[in-house]
């Protein structure tokens, strides 16, 4: 059981907007530590996509936005396109366990 | 473009220690921080620890008492080394780069180890 908590799946069509939650708690998110975002496809490196709650890295495409409030932040992905098919994990810090914490993973689906 | 790449034995025998190293290209290795992160087989990514290129090491706690991080500048890489493993070590080793210790940008492709006899 992971830390912070994400939907385990979520689909959209093409050109469709999704978002994805991820729930933490008072001793991560909820206590201000920024929310990171990466994408994954299996046997590959993953791919950072967001990083302190709403930041682009150059190159990520600005379909790609991140949103934090209270304990929770999210991933929203407008403009769905195949190649978007991928787990999606966010991660934070956690003052308890004292060190990097991650979300289970949401796996996209493309319809 | 910066790149990751983890190397060690994919097999390792109970209560041994799993040792990788990760090579950096296309960029130095000071001034960051460098991660290894772990994901086993149907479960969460699961963060290691991390070493700046000075030397200085964060930990997992949970993993603290038999992890060890390692820098070496001169050849570009940094290695982890997990005494004791069982089966619940088996897992994806990944490195990653973290510019800010918070969070990392760049990452390896991973490196299945799996702890068996």
């Amino acid at each position: 059981q992971s830390v912070l908590t994400q939907p385990p799946s979520v689909s959209g069509a093409p050109g469709q907007r999704v978002t994805i939650s991820c729930t933490g708690s008072s001793s991560n998110i909820g206590a201000g530590y920024d929310v990171h975002w990466y994408q994954h496809l299996p046997g590959t490196a993953p791919k950072f996509l967001i990083f302190d709650n709403s930041n682009r890295p150059s190159g990520v495409p600005d379909r790609f936005s991140g949103s934090k409030s209270g304990t929770s932040a999210s991933l929203a992905i407008t403009g769905l396109q195949a190649e978007d098919e991928a787990d999606y994990y966010c991660q934070s810090y956690d003052s308890r366990l004292i060190g990097w914490v991650f979300g289970g993973g949401t796996k996209l689906t493309v319809l | 473009q910066v790149q990751l790449q983890e190397s060690g034995p994919g097999l390792v025998k109970p209560s041994e220690t799993l040792s990788l190293t990760c090579t950096v290209s296309g960029g130095s290795i000071t001034y960051y921080y460098w991660s290894w992160i772990r994901q086993p087989p149907g479960k969460a990514l699961d963060w290691i620890g991390h070493i700046y290129y000075s030397g200085s090491t964060k930990y997992n706690p949970s993993l603290k008492s038999r992890v060890t991080i390692s820098v070496d500048t001169s050849k570009n890489q940094f290695s982890l080394k997990l005494s004791s493993v069982t089966a619940a070590d088996t897992a994806v080793y990944y490195c990653a780069r973290s510019p800010s210790s918070t969070w990392a940008d760049y990452w390896g492709q991973g490196a299945l180890v799996t702890v068996s006899s």
